[in-house]
């Protein structure tokens, strides 16, 4: 399973659109790219899953260069509200059918007034 | 729509007390189960994960086991605990034929003492 890398914390404010960027330079070609988004004592929630370019949803947007050795989760326009830890992770959704996932610590992100 | 539920949201044990902790899945049949638990501060690691009724995997060696006696059901328990096996313990369902994002329980925060 491919491992990841992403900064361990980042400050923002409310209104500001931020970026944070995963590097997993192992990727492999059946690997997709998943973010998570964990509040103190609450389980991890999804927010966005892609394969390559771009995706967005009614919450975020995944940008994901042709290489795939990378990937930025971009949250426009961040509440207090977001203040979370975001998970980045990689793994292949098929193989085998156990959908295993390597967390690692996860981007601290702290949205100040 | 598919819920997930764990029991309890919080325990105490003393070390040497035996523990079940259960979680089962609504609105979905034939899902991948898995057990993860977090240390304070830390990323989520994966401890158990069952693709089927009577079929389950162990990631790390620890004092702890898992059973699936239903399709939608999914236990952790342990005969004796330990101090270490305190932590966050969440449950997490996956659909097994639909490549799709695994989607987590609240969890139940565990202290032994």
């Amino acid at each position: 399973l491919a491992k990841t890398t992403q900064p361990i914390s980042m400050d923002s404010y409310e209104g500001q659109e931020v970026n944070i960027t995963c590097s997993h330079n192992n990727i492999a070609t059946n690997d997709y790219i998943t973010w998570y988004q964990q509040f103190p004592s609450q389980g991890p929630r999804f927010i966005i899953q892609g394969y390559k370019t771009k995706v967005t949803n009614e919450v975020a947007s995944l940008f994901i260069p042709a290489d795939r050795k990378s990937s930025t989760l971009s949250l426009p326009r961040v509440s207090l509200s977001d203040t979370a830890v975001y998970y980045c992770l990689v793994g292949d959704r098929g193989r085998g059918n156990t959908g295993k996932l390597i967390f690692g610590q996860g981007t601290t992100l702290q949205v100040k007034p | 729509s598919q819920t997930i539920h764990q029991w309890p949201a919080t325990l105490v044990q003393p070390v040497g007390s035996p523990l079940s902790l259960e979680c089962t899945v609504e609105g979905t049949s034939n899902p991948n189960l898995y057990w993860y638990r977090q240390a304070a501060g830390r990323g989520l690691q994966l401890l158990f994960y069952s693709v089927g009724i009577g079929q389950i995997s162990s990631e790390v060696p620890q004092n702890l086991s898992a059973s699936r006696p239903q399709d939608r059901q999914f236990i952790l328990s342990s005969k004796k605990l330990l101090l270490s096996d305190s932590g966050f313990y969440l449950c997490a369902w996956s659909q097994r034929q639909v490549r799709g994002p695994q989607h987590f329980g609240d969890g139940t925060r565990l202290s032994i003492l």
